[in-house]
């Protein structure tokens, strides 16, 4: 699975969007772009994922250039409950299971 | 019901005990897995269970034990820990190589 590279930190103020990059130049064609988050003392929660396509769902959308080589999750309108550790996953659909190896992560901290 | 329910929330073992995590989904996935997560460190995998057969072991040591009793089951046995095995156990599941994971709240596991 293709590494990926996300700032360490962000800061976003409340009702403002929260953009959040990530790298993964190494992308091969049949690898998805996964994004989880974890929010302080709980278990990591799946966010939204996608393969070429922009996708959105009720929780965020995710943009994926053109080339595949890097994405941005956007929060529309963060709220002090999206402060969370930001994971970006890539990897291939395999069938079975679905390994997910997590980087470092973005800890992306929400402003009042 | 999306959760995956993991026991007991905390666990305090010294480093002779023998004791078992367990974790529980009722969402009909097919695979399970462990991850076990250091303070301020992304989770790390430990354990995948497809189908209920492991399938795949990321070079954990012996004192750790999976076990996979029925395909809504999974359960990590501790015996002979040390104390740099303290750390939250996170246990997740998903249908398929390409759906998302939901994960549980954790097990926080401290051993003295």
């Amino acid at each position: 699975d293709a590494k990926t590279t996300q700032p360490t930190s962000m800061d976003c103020a409340e009702g403002r969007a929260a953009n959040l990059p990530c790298n993964h130049s190494t992308i091969s064609g049949n690898e998805y772009v996964y994004w989880y988050r974890q929010i302080h003392s709980q278990g990591p929660q799946y966010i939204i994922h996608g393969l070429k396509n922009n996708e959105t769902n009720e929780m965020a959308s995710l943009i994926i250039t053109e080339d595949r080589k890097s994405s941005t999750l956007i929060l529309p309108h963060a709220t002090l409950r999206d402060t969370a550790v930001y994971y970006c996953i890539v990897r291939v659909a395999r069938r079975g299971a679905n390994n997910l190896f997590f980087g470092t992560g973005t800890r992306l901290t929400v402003i009042p | 019901d999306t959760e995956v329910t993991q026991t007991p929330k905390h666990l305090v073992m010294g480093m002779t005990n023998k004791k078992s995590l367990k974790c529980e989904q009722h969402m009909g996935h097919r695979a399970m897995y462990w991850y076990k997560q250091k303070a301020k460190k992304p989770p790390e995998l430990m354990f995948v269970y497809s189908y209920e057969k492991l399938s795949i072991n990321e070079s954990v040591p012996s004192r750790f034990s999976p076990e996979c009793p029925n395909s809504s089951l999974l359960n990590l046995h501790l015996h002979a820990l040390q104390p740099e095995d303290s750390a939250l156990y996170l246990c997740a599941s998903s249908q398929d190589g390409n759906t998302e994971a939901f994960f549980g709240q954790g097990t926080r596991l401290t051993v003295v």
